[in-house]
């Protein structure tokens, strides 16, 4: 059981747009901790998409967005594409845990 | 572009010490900016913080496996390591190690090794 929930499928045609959610509570994104995103491919490691709730390094397509309101965060992929199809985390810190955590992973579907 | 390679044994025993160490390249173990992690992700399953080293050596453990883990920083070699101790098959995972950025606000990811996958078995 993750700390920060995520939903384990999302699904969308090509050229559509998804949002992931990830939600938390008031001892993780709801304290202010900021909250990052992660791709990661089969067989690979993940891959740093979104940092700071909404900020990208360089090289990440400008059809993914990240944002963050109250206890909950999401990432936004506008223009899906066939290669998005993998699976996405969130992450943020918990205070109470006193751990950095992850949600449990969406798989994104490109019908 | 900094690069880290995971390496050691990809089998262990029930009730032994899991030994991993972390090489780092195009980058420096010893910088004062970066913290140096490891994550594991159990088959199909998601991530789990492990802790961190810093250049200094001071260490920073996840409260669940704090009695079972050390790490460790060689500047020398440009490498960090981990030690975990008496493994069960829980512990089956792929670990990755990471150089893990903090801000003033928050702390991420930002370079993986590839991870490397350790089995707990007899």
């Amino acid at each position: 059981q993750s700390v920060l929930t995520q939903p384990p499928s999302v699904s969308g045609a090509p050229g559509q747009r998804v949002t992931i959610s990830c939600t938390g509570n008031s001892s993780n994104i709801g304290a202010g901790y900021d909250v990052h995103w992660y791709q990661q491919l089969p067989g690979t490691a993940p891959k740093l998409l979104i940092y700071g709730n909404s900020n990208r390094p360089s090289g990440v397509p400008d059809r993914l967005s990240g944002s963050k309101s109250g206890t909950s965060a999401s990432l936004a992929i506008t223009g899906l594409q066939a290669e998005d199809e993998t699976v996405y985390f969130c992450q943020s810190y918990d205070s109470s845990l006193n751990t950095w955590v992850f949600g449990g992973g969406t798989k994104l579907t490109v019908l | 572009q900094v690069q880290l390679q995971e390496s050691g044994p990809g089998l262990v025993k029930p009730s032994e010490t899991l030994s991993l160490t972390c090489t780092v390249s195009g980058g420096s173990v010893s910088s004062v900016s970066y913290y140096w992690s490891w994550i594991r992700q159990p088959p199909g399953k998601g991530l789990e913080w492990i802790g961190y080293v810093y250049y200094s050596g001071s260490t920073n453990y996840n409260p669940s496996l704090k009695s079972r883990v050390t790490m460790s920083v060689n500047t020398s070699k440009n490498q960090f390591s981990l030690k975990l101790s008496s493994v069960t098959a829980a512990d089956t995972a792929v670990y990755y190690c990471a150089r893990q950025y903090c801000s003033s606000t928050s702390c991420y990811f930002h370079y993986w090794g590839q991870g490397t996958l350790v089995t707990v078995s007899s």
